[in-house]
């Protein structure tokens, strides 16, 4: 049964770059079609969309987070990561990561997700 | 960016009842549209995808319809569990996905 788990500092200084991974287990991040990404959600409010990546290294970005976003792939240890820079309290979420699964020639719907993190950004 | 806005925001409903929430997108996204549900400190779960399509596992009483910009999702029978938000998120492009601000179903 596939899983997946974020992990990273719950504590992030304002201006410092927030590292996440999601490792994958019960399944190759490599054996399909999928995406694999983030997203997150301020305390108490909705979500938002940051971005996606597939066993290649193919990725796709949240335009409004591009610019401070990178998202990359370890095939070898069944894992992605994020990466968002210069954070500012704006920035304090759950972050979740999930399997991005697509049935035509668009998008994606999300069918797995791990438990969340919550990044708390303060000094 | 495509817009997706649902209504009502907060719903009030009893064990039995059938609820119905509405999704809009502020463009036609043919049938790329998924509906979550979320509880309280946990990760959103998939219940439909392409707008009508069950997601395996999700009971029956969820059901999904629609296309172009508007969306419902029925839950024809309210059951104690299902006291939760949901979302939906379309996908007709490949960046960025959207979500609506989500529905809040309370018990009445």
């Amino acid at each position: 049964q596939l899983q997946l788990q974020e992990s990273g500092p719950g504590l992030v200084k304002p201006s410092e770059t927030l590292s996440l991974t999601c490792t994958v287990s019960g399944g190759s991040i490599s054996s399909s079609s999928d995406y694999w990404g983030w997203i997150r959600q301020p305390p108490g409010k909705g979500l938002e969309w940051i971005g996606s990546i597939y066993s290649s290294g193919s990725t796709y970005y949240n335009p409004s987070l591009q610019s401070r976003v990178t998202i990359s792939v370890d095939t070898s240890k069944n894992q992605f990561s994020l990466k968002l820079s210069s954070v500012t309290a704006a920035d304090t979420a759950v972050y979740y990561c999930a399997r991005h699964r697509s049935v035509g020639p668009t998008g994606w719907h999300l069918d797995l997700w791990g438990r969340g993190t919550l990044v708390t950004v303060s000094s | 960016d495509i817009q997706m806005t649902q209504s009502p925001s907060t719903l009030s409903a009893s064990v039995g009842d059938r609820v119905t929430i509405t999704c809009r997108a502020s463009q036609s996204i043919s049938s790329w549209l998924a509906w979550y549900q979320q509880k309280p400190g946990k990760a959103p779960k998939l219940l439909i995808y392409k707008a009508s399509s069950l997601e395996s596992e999700v009971p029956s009483r969820f059901s999904g319809s629609g296309s172009g910009t508007e969306f419902t999702l029925t839950i024809s029978s309210l059951q104690p569990d299902d006291f939760a938000t949901y979302y939906c998120q379309q996908y007709s492009t490949y960046s960025p996905l959207t979500f609506g601000g989500g529905t809040k179903v309370e018990i009445k």
